[in-house]
C-alpha cells in the first residue's frame, strides 16, 4: 500500500546512455512533482505536472522529459546522460491546494552515471 | 542564491532535552512553511508546516515558530528521543498557478539524540 513509489530504487549506468525512472502514486493527487538531490544534498524542484500539464520547469537541461501516461504517472526520461547527472531523484505528489501544501515523496533513485 | 537556509548541518541532543532546528529565508512572497524528516534512504516525509499568517503551530511533541519580521523559523523538539534521529528539511512553499506549489528547500540538518 505504498503511497509513492518509484523504480529502480538504484541505476547505475554509463554516460552517453539513455534512462527513465518511473514514479507511481495511488493517493489520488492531482500534481505529480521530481525533485533532484545533488551531492551538496539540495533538494531542488525540477517538474511539476497537473492534470497532464507541465507547470513547473526549472531550468533543467532538455535531455531531461517528464511523461505522464496518467494521473497516477510521471515518469523521467533522461538522454545522454552526463557525470554530473549522478545525484538522487525523488518523485511527490500533492493534491491543488492540499493540507498545508503538503507533498508526498517516493523513496528516491539513486543515479550514478560512470 | 539560497532563499531558504539551515546554517547549522548537525546537532546533537541529548535523550529527554530539547532540540531546535533553525531556518532562515529571504523571499517574503512565500505563504508556508514546512519540515520535513528524512531518514537514510528514504524520501523525505512531512512533519509539520506553518502558515505565515501564524507565529506558532504544535503538534504534540513537535513545535514550528515563526517571526516574519526576522525571516526566521525555528523547529522545537520536546522531549527529543534517539528515533527523532534523523535529517530535517526546512521548506517554503509558493505558488505556481493551477494548484501547484514549488517548495524551496534549506540543505537540512542533521539531528542525532543521544539516548
Amino acid at each position: 500500500d505504498t503511497a509513492v513509489s518509484q523504480t529502480p530504487k538504484y541505476l547505475v549506468t554509463q554516460m552517453g546512455n539513455d534512462k527513465s525512472i518511473k514514479c507511481e502514486q495511488n493517493l489520488g493527487h492531482d500534481t505529480m512533482y521530481w525533485y533532484k538531490q545533488d551531492s551538496k544534498k539540495f533538494l531542488k524542484i525540477m517538474f511539476s505536472y497537473n492534470n497532464k500539464e507541465l507547470i513547473i520547469n526549472e531550468t533543467v537541461p532538455n535531455r531531461f522529459s517528464p511523461k505522464s501516461p496518467d494521473k497516477a504517472h510521471l515518469n523521467l526520461h533522461i538522454n545522454s546522460l552526463e557525470l554530473g547527472d549522478s545525484a538522487v531523484y525523488f518523485c511527490a505528489s500533492s493534491l491543488p491546494g492540499g493540507v498545508a501544501h503538503e507533498q508526498f515523496f517516493g523513496p528516491g533513485t539513486r543515479l550514478t552515471v560512470l | 542564491d539560497q532563499q531558504v537556509k539551515q546554517n547549522s548541518p548537525s546537532l546533537s541532543v541529548q535523550e529527554g532535552r530539547i532540540s531546535i532546528l533553525n531556518c532562515d529565508y529571504t523571499n517574503s512572497m512565500f505563504d508556508y512553511f514546512l519540515w520535513y524528516k528524512k531518514y537514510p534512504a528514504e524520501g523525505p516525509t512531512f512533519l509539520i508546516s506553518i502558515s505565515s499568517i501564524k507565529d506558532k503551530n504544535e503538534d504534540g511533541r513537535f513545535t514550528v515558530f515563526l517571526n516574519k519580521s526576522a525571516k526566521h523559523l525555528s523547529l522545537h523538539i520536546v522531549p527529543s528521543q534517539p528515533g527523532d534521529s534523523a535529517v530535517y528539511f526546512c521548506a517554503a512553499s509558493g505558488s505556481s498557478g493551477a494548484g501547484s506549489y514549488q517548495l524551496t528547500f534549506g540543505k537540512g540538518t542533521k539531528l542525532s539524540v543521544i539516548p
